[in-house]
């Protein structure tokens, strides 16, 4: 069964761009969390969709967003992008939403300049 | 507001050595705890996942505790490899009215050959 996958692996943008991650969840799967790693503050919880229905969401600015297809693939969107949004992005599904195991990809590297 | 701390931040020891990893937790109010292991530059990997009913879960050389009423969950390697170097993270699902997942700060162990 193949993993979790997200595109693109490496992104370079400019301030005031907007930028879209991609990520598709294990098959079966209907649970989609996105986080943010920096090395400042770790690893944040952005917002969680499943059914399509964002169900979580962390505490970052209104910039950040994504959705959920129907099927399950989600997209994240970061609008007007600032410095301080460099960061890994990671995607994780799960079978259910909440209690179930997280299986995370490999990450979408953002740069911002 | 849940905060999960670990501790050591980083380890460094011969291989070959059992070591313990531990994870705390501010909110006993979880659904389960999860611990990850994360190689530079790479997304999580799963480690072991003890919903709140069990004391303990065991997967080869690896076995993770969780204590609820103290708020601590601890990772044990045994018989250690420089394989095993990388970063551990616990992470909490918590079972408030708002679930959202928090993550430990890590702890970046070395196993020296």
């Amino acid at each position: 069964k193949a993993g979790v996958t997200q595109t693109p692996r490496y992104l370079i943008k400019t301030r005031g761009q907007q930028v879209t991650l991609s990520c598709s969840p294990i098959s079966g799967h209907r649970s989609v969390s996105w986080y943010q790693q920096t090395p400042g503050q770790g690893l944040q919880f952005l917002f969680e969709y499943f059914s399509e229905t964002q169900r979580n969401k962390g505490n970052f600015p209104g910039r950040f967003s994504g959705r959920q297809f129907s099927n399950s693939r989600s997209e994240m969107n970061v609008s007007t992008l600032e410095l301080g949004d460099s960061a890994l992005y990671l995607c994780a599904s799960s079978l259910n939403q909440g209690v179930s195991e997280q299986y995370f990809g490999p990450g979408t590297r953002l740069t911002v300049t | 507001k849940q905060e999960v701390t670990q501790i050591p931040a980083a380890l460094s020891v011969p291989e070959g050595e059992n070591l313990v990893l531990n994870c705390s937790f501010t909110d006993s109010a979880i659904y389960n705890l999860q611990w990850f292991r994360q190689d530079p530059g790479k997304g999580l990997t799963s480690l072991l996942l003890i919903q709140s009913s069990q004391r303990e879960q065991t997967s080869g050389r690896l076995n993770a505790s969780l204590d609820k009423s103290s708020g601590r969950s601890t990772l044990y390697i045994a018989a250690s490899q420089p394989g095993d170097s990388a970063t551990y993270l616990c992470a909490v699902l918590g079972s408030g009215g708002y679930q959202k997942v928090t993550f430990g700060t890590g702890t970046k162990l070395q196993v020296i050959p």
